[in-house]
This record gives C-alpha cells, structure tokens and sequence, in this order.
C-alpha cells in the first residue's frame, strides 16, 4: 500500500513570497490533515478536511495560509506571504476515520530568509 | 494549542534495558495515541488506546491509561539502538476532533 506523498521535500523562500505544498493522501482515506511542526515541538493541526469539506481550520491563520482539497483526494497548502516564523515541517496525514490512527507523510522542510 | 506533556524530555538508555515515558492531558478522551519520529521514518502510529482500556500490548510496547489521573505512560522493553527517536502522545477527543500532540520525549538508545 502507498504511503502518503507530500512534494517538495525542502523549500527555501525569503519573507514575503509564497509557497505551495502538495499531498497526496492513501487512496481510499476519506480524511486529510495539515499539520506544521516547529522545531523541538510536536505537530500542530492547522487544518483537516473530510472527502473535499472543511471540518476544522481553528487554528489555520487565515490572513496569509490556506488550503483546498479538490475532488476529495489531493491538497495544497499555501503560505502567502510568508514569515520568518513559518519556518517548520509542514506534515500531511490521512486516516479513513477521524479519530483513528493517522497516516504521516515524509513532511516539507520550508526555511523561511 | 499543545494539550499533552511527555515526561521526561529526554531519556537516555543502555540498549537491552527498558524505557518508560509519561503523558498527561487536560481534557477528555476517546483515545490517545502515541506516535515514533525519527529521521528515516517520519512520524509513525504505535499504539491507540481507547477510553474505556487500561493497558495494551503491541510487541515490546505496553500502554497504559489511567483516566481519572488523565495519564498514560508507554513502557519500550528491551530497547534496540533502532528505538532511537522522539515518541508523541497525542489525544483525540472524538468525533471530528483532529490529534493534539504533546512536545515529546526525546529516547536515545545507547549501544
């Protein structure tokens, strides 16, 4: 079974500009979730998605993240514009229920200049 | 916001002996998990344990859950250098809760 696929691996970008992260999610897992970890912290949900739905983005700030996730399967991450402080890994997980255990993908490195 | 606490911060072990870690939480569960991250394999699911358990098994793992304390501890026996990593307790209230993920216990295996 294929594991979740998230791209780039690393990015660095200066303050200010944008960036995209894509993942793709087991096939057949009905829920997706963004996660950003800092480092030396565990992950932080910023937002979760059932089939193509928001179901939480609390904690997503909205003034410059967002995400969709088309069609119910892929999804995109997007920082615009970036800070010094969004520098983590920013983890995607997919899992066929909600409250079950959560399949991570390899994350993406952003280092924000 | 980060509801659950691992203690300690960091362990360190001789290989063939036994690593215990502690989690704490604030609110109610349906069940907390506990996750493994280290370089090679990302965050990997160990072990889930519901509510209404008390104790589960899974290899060299051994969760416990102690709701009234709202605590949970995860027992690695006989550690392997390949034990190395961060180990997260994560709770899930339920419902369309997603995880909430405690800072977590840094393990070293020594050889």
């Amino acid at each position: 079974e294929a594991g979740v696929a998230q791209s780039p691996r690393y990015k660095i970008i200066e303050k200010r500009q944008s960036v995209a992260f894509w993942c793709n999610p087991i096939s057949g897992h009905a829920t997706l979730y963004w996660y950003q970890q800092i480092l030396g912290q565990g992950p932080k949900l910023l937002i979760q998605f059932q089939n193509n739905g928001v179901v939480d983005d609390s904690q997503l700030p909205k003034d410059r993240f967002s995400a969709e996730r088309l069609k119910g399967v892929d999804s995109t991450l997007k920082i615009q514009p970036a800070k010094l402080e969004d520098s983590a890994v920013y983890l995607c997980a997919s899992s066929l229920v909600f409250y079950y255990e959560q399949y991570f993908g390899p994350g993406t490195r952003l280092t924000v200049t | 916001s980060q509801q659950g606490e691992e203690d300690p911060q960091a362990l360190s072990i001789q290989e063939g002996e036994n690593a215990t870690m502690n989690c704490s939480y604030k609110t109610s569960i349906n069940n907390l998990q506990w996750y493994r991250q280290n370089s090679g394999r990302g965050l990997v699911h160990l072990i889930l344990i519901r509510s209404n358990e008390r104790e589960k098994h899974s290899g060299r793992l051994r969760v416990t859950l102690d709701t009234s304390k709202k605590s949970s501890s995860l027992l690695i026996t006989a550690s392997r250098a390949a034990d190395t990593a961060s180990y997260f307790c994560a709770r899930s209230g339920g419902g369309a809760d997603g995880l909430t993920f405690g800072k977590g216990t840094h393990l070293i295996i020594q050889p």
